[in-house]
């Protein structure tokens, strides 16, 4: 089992580019969730997605679009990249009834 | 949700026990107290739960004071491995989304 597995690990971008962020998951997860790390800080929750075919914004949305593709694949959208939005993001799932939440290995993303 | 407090940073003997204290003084009645660690940059890692009781496993364990106004997680015989930031949250159970990572402790395990 990969587990949590987000791609790309590395990105840079130009202000005003877009992309997407790839979290896919093998561990049956009903919900799934994007985060962003800034450097010293903890995780700020972006969206979540309780199961699949719905999505919620969490704490800090602005500049951000998801998609719960299907169960195992849940994407970030950045529409127009900001130095702002420089940050080291990590995706998560968690299955109903478990203990605990997986988390991936991180996108480190620079918009210069 | 409650609000954990937490020491900014802390050292350890290496193969001594690491006492990591958490405040969570606002804590709600259906509330657990999760610990998660993140080593170097890595995705966060879950070590432990709890509700009210003490809990172990292999990893640590979790002391829960009566009036569940705060915690400690033990590391019983820390490695140099165990260096990492410590995040102590409280939340309802598997709501992730109710995740509230602070700061954390960074644990400096010292040979």
């Amino acid at each position: 089992n990969a587990g949590v597995t987000q791609t790309p690990k590395f990105q840079v971008l130009k202000t005003g580019q877009s992309m997407t962020l790839q979290c896919a998951q093998d561990m049956n997860h009903n919900s799934m969730y994007w985060y962003r790390q800034d450097p010293g800080m903890g995780l700020r929750l972006i969206y979540y997605s309780a199961s699949e075919g719905t999505t919620d914004k969490g704490e800090v949305p602005n500049g951000y679009n998801v998609s719960r593709l299907n169960k195992r694949e849940f994407s970030l959208r950045l529409e127009s990249a900001a130095p702002s939005q420089t940050s080291v993001y990590f995706c998560a799932g968690e299955q109903i009834g478990a203990t605990e939440a997986f988390f991936g290995q991180g996108t480190r993303l620079t918009v210069v | 949700d409650a609000k954990t407090t937490q020491p900014t940073s802390m050292d350890c003997a290496e193969g001594r026990a690491a006492n990591l204290p958490c405040n969570h003084s606002t804590i709600s009645g259906n509330e657990y107290v999760y610990w998660y660690r993140q080593i170097h940059s890595q995705g966060p890692q879950y070590i432990i739960h709890g509700l009210k009781n003490n809990e172990t496993n292999e990893m640590a364990s979790l002391i829960i004071t009566e009036d569940r106004k705060s915690s400690t997680l033990i590391l019983p015989h820390a490695t140099l491995r165990d260096t990492a930031v410590y995040y102590c949250i409280v939340s309802i159970h598997n709501y992730g989304q109710n995740f509230v990572f602070g700061p954390g402790t960074r644990l400096s395990v010292l040979p």
